[in-house]
């Protein structure tokens, strides 16, 4: 347990619904990221929050929204995904360089 | 960009081995964290260990940051040691909000 929670944990969409993952830590930090993790690949960064300011976006494409409305919420919105889209999105959140993970969602697009 | 390398890429051990794991990059770096990656999905810190050697029970870790790698140490292994273990990277000093980047893991199978 890390104290950055997920919800949900497991999701299951079509290509033309709109979802949208949730991020939360009471941990005090100030920078929140997105990663995403496909199968037989590494990790990769889609978004860095610091403060609440985007300050990075790894070229993710636009059916990602990311949205950070305070320094304990990261929410991931999500619209017309396609099938490769399939993963698991994992959160994170850290008071300085070291980073502590949710959970994840595993999502499947049908 | 960085390179980050692991090996062995998949390790079988009996229960009660011992096993190394080794993570090597490419350019200097100033945060070093391993991860254990269990069966749910779930990334648990092991070590933020940038440089230097750190011991937490039967896992240890060792960074020589001048040669640019990483060793895991795990003794006496158990089943529940069983999952992807991970070494990621960042390459910007006191800030927060940098990415990590990860290798691509080392598959560790513990039987009894």
């Amino acid at each position: 347990e890390t104290g950055v929670t997920q919800t949900p944990r497991h999701l299951v969409m079509g290509m033309t619904n709109k979802k949208s993952l949730k991020c939360e830590q009471h941990l005090g930090h100030n920078a929140m990221y997105w990663y995403k993790q496909s199968a037989k690949k590494p990790l990769e960064l889609m978004f860095v929050y610091n403060f609440k300011e985007q300050t990075e976006n790894n070229s993710v494409p636009s059916r990602f929204s990311p949205e950070c409305p305070n320094s304990s919420h990261l929410f991931l919105h999500l619209h017309t995904l396609q099938p490769e889209d399939s993963a698991l999105y994992l959160c994170a959140s850290s008071p300085g360089q070291e980073q502590y993970f949710g959970p994840g969602t595993r999502l499947t697009v049908t | 960009g960085i390179q980050v390398e692991q090996s062995p890429p998949d390790l079988i051990l009996q229960e009660g081995a011992n096993s190394t794991l080794r993570c090597n990059f490419s350019d200097s770096v100033n945060n070093l964290q391993w991860f254990h990656q269990n069966p749910w999905g779930q990334l648990i810190n092991l070590f933020y260990i940038p440089s230097g050697t750190k011991q937490n029970g039967r896992l240890s870790a060792t960074t020589v940051a001048t040669e640019r790698y990483s060793l895991l140490y795990i003794s006496s292994s158990q089943t529940t040691d069983s999952g992807v273990y991970f070494c990621a990277v960042d390459l910007i000093a006191g800030q927060a909000g940098t990415a990590l980047i990860f290798g691509k893991g080392t598959t560790l199978s513990v039987s009894s």
